[in-house]
């Protein structure tokens, strides 16, 4: 099946600098590369995401960039503000036959200091 | 829109005793996934929904464990006779054909065994 990684497992900045967040996958069928923002006690929500057709998106100030040979894609913000700070996953699907569910890694705690 | 819901947020129980959540997807959604979250890790998948159907469960689902979607709407998760490892964050997600790897999570039902 399915296996991500996600590094760093901790990151701090300061604010206003920039923060990047790598993931690798391993299934080759995988097409569809979410990520998400989790704060404390909370359900973790979806920011951005990005299919394999493309190399590239942006939405304000975070963008994803896709690698398919390399299998991997990392997160960038850039402008760091204090209400980042929370828990990033990255996540993998392949979509393969109809199930479409999601594998993540495990999650990188990203600190924004003021 | 309402976005996800579940209930209890948070449920303390005793060890062999059974616990049952719920979740509300986001309205007209009609696939639902259930994953589990621990201290420090990313969602792993459970189980998941096609309207009422239940169409995949995961090694991680035991014989403990039962899920039903009965009108394809809301959708319960009962754990019999649970124990200490059964404590963890479960979480719901929805998401809507055709964008099906789309997924919007709820916050969540934290369970603590004793």
């Amino acid at each position: 099946g399915e296996n991500v990684e996600q590094h760093p497992s901790t990151l701090s900045v300061q604010e206003g600098d920039s923060a990047v967040i790598k993931c690798t996958y391993s299934d080759s069928a995988s097409n569809y590369f979410p990520w998400y923002k989790q704060e404390l006690g909370k359900g973790p929500q979806l920011i951005i995401d990005i299919r394999s057709n493309v190399g590239e998106k942006k939405d304000q100030r975070i963008a994803v960039t896709l690698n398919k040979t390399a299998k991997h894609f990392s997160l960038h913000i850039t402008e760091t503000q204090p209400e980042d700070s929370a828990v990033y996953f990255c996540a993998a699907s392949s979509g393969g036959g109809s199930n479409y569910k999601l594998t993540f890694g495990k999650g990188t705690l990203l600190t924004v200091n003021p | 829109d309402t976005g996800v819901s579940q209930d209890p947020r948070h449920k303390i129980t005793k060890r062999g005793q059974n616990v049952t959540f719920r979740c509300d997807p986001i309205s007209e959604h009609n696939r639902l996934y259930w994953y589990r979250q621990t201290l420090g890790q990313g969602p792993e998948f459970l189980t998941y929904f096609q309207n009422e159907a239940q169409l995949e469960k995961s090694r991680l689902l035991s014989d403990r464990f039962s899920a039903e979607r009965p009108k394809g709407s809301f959708s319960t998760l009962e754990i019999q006779h649970t124990e200490q490892g059964d404590s963890a964050m479960y979480l719901c997600a929805s998401s809507l054909a055709p964008a099906y790897y789309e997924q919007y999570f709820g916050p969540g039902t934290r369970l603590t065994v004793t």
